[in-house]
């Protein structure tokens, strides 16, 4: 059965800092894997996705990689900012399915 | 942006009420999803669809049902609402025309006196 595991749950970072986030999951059978964002009593916005043929992807300041091998993703977010203050979430859709699997989140503070 | 609705964005009814929840997305997804999320807490699949006609309960029981006679629609509903429904309702939806993207709309916070 596949689990997602993000590490850390909480993270406080002044501003300016790179910061990575940890996304593992234990089986490396997936279709695809992505990541989100979500903001206190919102849905969820999609930030980055990553097809299992895929190493990485990238938009602005945030970098995901994917490692199937090892069943890890690492989202990087460079020169971080107040305004990046959210809880990140990532999640696997597993090969042979159209149920994603869920991470349990991390909560990002960015302090100015 | 996703083109994926939910109306209402804020519910507060009382007991015993019955309540639609409306998703719609203009994305052509086949795939649409119900899940349920208390604060701080993690995501809960209770309802998916693969397409028309097509509608499955998810991983965590709930009283509600859903129904999807129109691609584009999602509506979700709790035939008599109680105290223990209130939660916040996320729906979703994904299709080859976005590569598989899971898409979200905004939320249904709903509250149940």
């Amino acid at each position: 059965k596949q689990e997602v595991t993000q590490i850390p749950a909480a993270l406080s970072v002044p501003e300016g800092e790179n910061l990575v986030l940890n996304c593992s999951f234990t089986d490396s059978a997936i279709y695809n894997l992505q990541w989100f964002r979500q903001d206190p009593g919102k849905g969820l916005t999609s930030l980055l996705l990553i097809q299992s043929s895929q190493r990485e992807q990238t938009s602005g300041r945030l970098n995901a990689s994917l490692d199937k091998s090892s069943g890890r993703s690492t989202l990087y977010i460079a020169a971080s900012q107040p305004g990046d203050s959210a809880t990140y979430l990532c999640a696997v859709l597993p090969s042979g399915t159209y149920k994603y699997i869920f991470g349990t989140g991390t909560r990002l503070k960015v302090l100015a | 942006e996703a083109d994926i609705y939910q109306t209402p964005r804020y519910l507060v009814i009382g007991t015993g009420k019955k309540i639609t929840l409306e998703c719609s997305q203009t994305m052509g997804h086949d795939k649409m999803y119900w899940y349920q999320q208390d604060p701080g807490m993690e995501l809960h699949l209770i309802h998916y669809s693969y397409g028309v006609n097509s509608t499955e309960k998810g991983d965590l029981s709930s009283e509600s049902t859903v129904s999807r006679i129109r691609t584009e629609h999602f509506p979700l509903t709790l035939e008599s609402a109680r105290p223990s429904h209130t939660s916040q309702y996320l729906c979703a939806s994904s299709g080859v025309t976005t590569a598989g993207e899971l898409f979200f709309g905004e939320g249904s916070r709903l509250t149940v006196l």
